[in-house]
């Protein structure tokens, strides 16, 4: 069964580094998602992409982070400055439709000393 | 925008019993709700979604009833087993002015199965 995938597994970096989170979402999909969880906590929505372009960011999504899709197939998260409140764990989800189920990658844990 | 609520934050129950969680949601105009499972260390796993135009929609031992007049929707599991012990996240989509729906979580409910 297609699946999401997320590399790395876990990162760790220092305050005040950039950091590139890579996700391959499902090949046929089209709607591609970052969302964060921040320990013990509920997953929050981070931005929403489609057809190259940031289709909605939330609050979160500040001038910070970006977003890109590099080539056909990667989807990728980049931190620019990392604060210690990013320290979390970073998902990206891919859907076929906009309105469709979203599949979730097994995630990105970033530690932000 | 959407928020979604759900209790209890924890739950425990004798393996073989029922369970039963909880969720509201605030917009109307919210129209897929699906239901994860998280289990440590790994990302959201989709176990059941309902859409707006069903009441209930079951699969095996899992169902999930909708009441869009209450805005509220629950997940039931019978006949629990040890490896239904996970953390649970309802959740709704957003529709917003985008082109790609967003979901919003619940906080979460954990639930352990007792041998």
């Amino acid at each position: 069964e297609p699946e999401v995938t997320q590399t790395p597994s876990h990162q760790v970096t220092q305050m005040g580094q950039e950091v590139i989170l890579r996700c391959v979402p499902i090949s046929n999909h089209l709607y591609f998602y970052w969302y964060r969880q921040i320990l013990g906590q509920k997953v929050e929505f981070l931005v929403s992409f489609y057809n190259n372009e940031i289709s909605e960011k939330s609050e979160i999504f500040d001038d910070q982070f970006s977003v890109e899709r590099p080539d056909g197939s990667n989807f990728t998260l980049k931190i620019r400055s990392t604060k210690l409140e990013d320290s979390a764990m970073y998902f990206c989800a891919s859907s076929e439709e906009a309105t469709d189920t979203q599949y979730f990658g097994p995630g990105t844990r970033l530690t932000v000393l | 925008g959407e928020n979604v609520e759900q209790h209890p934050s924890t739950l425990s129950v004798q393996e073989g019993d029922s369970a039963v969680i909880k969720c509201t949601y605030s917009d109307s105009a919210s129209n897929y709700f699906p239901w994860y499972k998280q289990e440590l260390g790994k990302g959201p796993q989709l176990i059941i979604d309902i859409r707006s135009n069903v009441g209930e929609k079951k699969d095996q031992r899992i169902a999930v009833t909708l009441n869009k007049t209450a805005k509220h929707f629950s997940l039931h599991i019978t006949e629990t087993q040890p490896e239904d012990s996970a953390v649970y996240f309802c959740a709704a989509n957003d529709p917003g002015y985008s082109s790609a729906s967003k979901i919003i979580f619940g906080s979460g409910t954990r639930l352990s199965i007792r041998p």
